[in-house]
């Protein structure tokens, strides 16, 4: 069966300061994990993917095998990133979501 | 098209009635899914098409949902005797093909309100 969890309903950081949102998954083959946000009023959209291995705002996430875990990474956070933010798996056709981590970027 | 678009936007309908909500992918795209989100619940997948055909029907939560796509392009989700439960904004995405690693496109969703 594939799982994918975010322990964390809600992160608040300040500004400047590091952010990780955590993601972990559950899947038996060999995974294709995804990162997606949704802006205030904005639609749901990709922010990264793992096999890109590329930063996009300023974001990484590395998918670690061992420990099941893709979790997403921020070194100095910003106000504009304040978003949901939704870990998702690929295991065949349709993307299995997350329940999201709502970041809120204080000043 | 500029991306996926669902209609109506918002419909607020009484228990008991029916309602359709409408998904036109992007052109050209012949992955087509439902996903239902509720506050605290996250992204619930219902429905996958291919094309036409929809391989993966699992996710439909009741007998009262179903869903078609006609000439692989415009999807309809139907949900008969709506319940309070149903209320939740349900977002239609593409993909240009079926793959592992294809970026799935949203619509900006359906808020449906069951009163």
């Amino acid at each position: 069966a594939q799982r994918v969890t975010q322990p964390e309903k809600l992160l608040s950081v300040f500004k400047g300061a590091p952010v990780e949102l955590k993601c972990n998954y559950s899947y038996s083959g060999s995974p294709e994990l995804f990162w997606y946000v949704q802006y205030s009023r904005q639609r749901l959209q990709l922010l990264l993917r793992h096999i890109s291995r590329e930063s996009i705002k300023g974001f990484t996430a590395d998918l670690n095998k061992g420990e099941t875990s893709f979790h997403l990474k921020k070194p100095f956070a910003q106000e504009e990133d304040s978003a949901m933010y939704y870990c998702a798996l690929s295991g065949g056709y349709a993307l299995n979501f997350g329940k999201g981590t709502s970041l809120l970027v204080t000043p | 098209g500029a991306g996926v678009s669902q209609s109506p936007s918002n419909k607020v309908t009484e228990k008991g009635k029916d309602v359709e909500l409408r998904c036109d992918p992007i052109s050209g795209h012949t992955a087509l899914y439902w996903y239902r989100q509720s506050l605290g619940q996250g992204l619930e997948f219902l429905i996958y098409f291919q094309g036409n055909s929809a391989p993966d029907k699992s996710g439909l939560p009741s007998d009262r949902f179903s869903a078609e796509r006609t000439g692989g392009s415009v999807s309809t989700l139907t949900i008969q005797r709506t319940q309070q439960e149903d209320s939740a904004v349900y977002l239609c995405a593409s993909s240009l093909v079926t793959g592992r690693n294809t970026e799935a496109f949203f619509g900006q969703g359906t808020r449906l309100t069951v009163v």
